[in-house]
């Protein structure tokens, strides 16, 4: 089956850095999109990507969309202790019925004030 | 106006047991996935239904089943539990049709199972 691979794993950084995190896949996607996940809670929507090199920004979030269509980035500018948590990309695949999303492993992202 | 609800929020049952989870999907959507969330893992994909018909299904054994109510909520079975189904399962909603483009996939806060 299709799978994503997300880097870096986990990431510590000080608050006030940049960060930037990627998927890639073997297979083209659709659609890509980015969720934060916080501890007891589900994944919520940060950005939604549907172009191939599609850049699009959410405050201080900006994600892009792959021109080959098997890879996206987030970068989070100037980070803030509420950052905290683990990013997950997904990638949609539209069927001839459904679609469905394939998650990557999760980025862990600790900031340290 | 009230996100994705699950039921029940945590649940403990043992070996071999059939469990119930119930979702209520965000009003107006009337697409509801299923996802699995297994501790350090991304989600899974289980179950798609829209409009009360299956429209996917995801690499899990039958004893997996779904079905969505006249009223778009939905419920995921799941019989002769085992150790491994011990996750969190997640269900998510969307407005527009399972192949529209633009789809965006809002998601509960899941049902925590734990199987003993």
């Amino acid at each position: 089956g299709q799978q994503l691979n997300q880097s870096p794993q986990s990431m510590f950084i000080q608050e006030g850095e940049d960060v930037s995190m990627n998927c890639t896949s073997s297979s083209i996607f659709n659609t890509w999109l980015w969720y934060k996940q916080e501890p007891g809670e589900g994944p919520v929507l940060l950005i939604a990507l549907y172009k191939a090199g599609e850049l699009t920004s959410n405050g201080r979030l900006t994600a892009q969309f792959g021109i080959t269509r098997k890879d996206s980035f987030l970068n989070i500018s100037a980070s803030i202790p509420s950052d905290v948590g683990i990013y997950f990309c997904a990638g949609q695949l539209r069927e001839t019925s459904g679609s469905r999303l394939t998650f990557g492993e999760g980025t862990q992202l600790t900031v340290n004030p | 106006d009230a996100g994705v609800t699950q039921s029940p929020t945590h649940l403990i049952k043992t070996r071999g047991q059939h469990v119930t989870l119930r979702c209520s999907p965000i009003s107006g959507h009337k697409s509801v996935s299923w996802y699995q969330q297994v501790l350090g893992q991304g989600p899974q994909f289980i179950f798609q239904y829209y409009e009360k018909e299956e429209r996917g299904r995801g690499n899990f054994p039958d004893r997996f089943s779904a079905r969505q109510f006249p009223n778009y909520s939905s419920e995921l079975n799941v019989n002769a539990l085992l150790l491994g189904d011990s996750a969190l399962y997640l269900c998510a909603s969307s407005y527009r049709q399972p192949f529209a483009t633009n789809e965006k996939l809002f998601f509960g806060s899941g049902t925590q199972l734990s199987v003993l």
